[in-house]
């Protein structure tokens, strides 16, 4: 079946590095993809959203890039901090209404 | 973003009881909301779509009649686990989309609820 998921289990960076957090999917008809992060014991937390007319969108500290050649995603967050450590979910919109989630990546930032 | 608020943070109880879970709206209208499980470093199952007014959706596996769900208001939709047993001590999520009037429709989470069942 159709599922959205994830390389990397564990991620464990530096504190002032950049990190990638990457994730396959292979529903080739999903149009819209979220990057959630989630702290131990809260809810999945928003953190930036693409369409897939799109190959890359910025936030604040954070870069998605989508390559739908590929069907790869990635989170790009810069200049690492430690109140990045969490865990990160990719999500998919299937028929425009349900959200289908990623294994997750969990991010470590060393001191 | 929007808020999403979700009550209790954490219910233990014995088994056989049944335990209700809120979730609701703050700031804005929510036609429809999500509940989603959640077990120790997994990802998100969605368990149903919660629909204001109307029957919830439930995915495939998960019994209608142990999780009742009711949307009674735009604001407000209620998971209610039935004769919990050990087995469905997890963590309960729920989520609301805002209406963006396109294609996207981001939705936000609550905080979950952890459930033990003794």
């Amino acid at each position: 079946g159709e599922s959205v998921g994830l390389h990397l289990p564990t991620l464990s960076v530096q504190e002032g590095d950049n990190s990638i957090i990457n994730c396959a999917y292979s529903n080739s008809a999903s149009d819209y993809f979220i990057w959630y992060k989630q702290e131990s014991g809260k809810g999945p937390q928003f953190i930036i959203d693409i369409r897939s007319n799109m190959d890359k969108r910025q936030g604040q500290r954070v870069t998605v890039l989508l390559n739908k050649t590929v069907k790869h995603l990635s989170l790009q967050i810069a200049a690492t901090q430690p109140g990045d450590s969490a865990v990160y979910f990719c999500a998919e919109i299937v028929g425009g209404n349900k959200l289908t989630f990623g294994t997750g990546t969990q991010l470590k930032v060393e001191l | 973003g929007a808020v999403v608020s979700q009550h209790p943070s954490r219910v233990i109880c014995k088994s056989g009881t049944s335990v209700k879970i809120e979730c609701r709206s703050l700031d804005f209208q929510a036609t429809t909301m999500f509940w989603y499980r959640q077990f120790p470093k997994q990802s998100l199952m969605l368990m149903a779509t919660s629909n204001e007014g109307s029957k919830a959706t439930y995915e495939q596996g998960v019994e209608k009649d142990k999780f009742l769900i009711n949307h009674a208001s735009l604001t407000l939709s209620t998971l209610t686990v039935t004769s919990a047993h050990p087995e469905d001590s997890s963590f309960y999520i729920c989520s609301a989309r805002v209406p963006s009037g396109g294609t996207e429709n981001i939705q936000y989470f609550g905080a979950g609820t952890r459930l033990s069942v003794l």
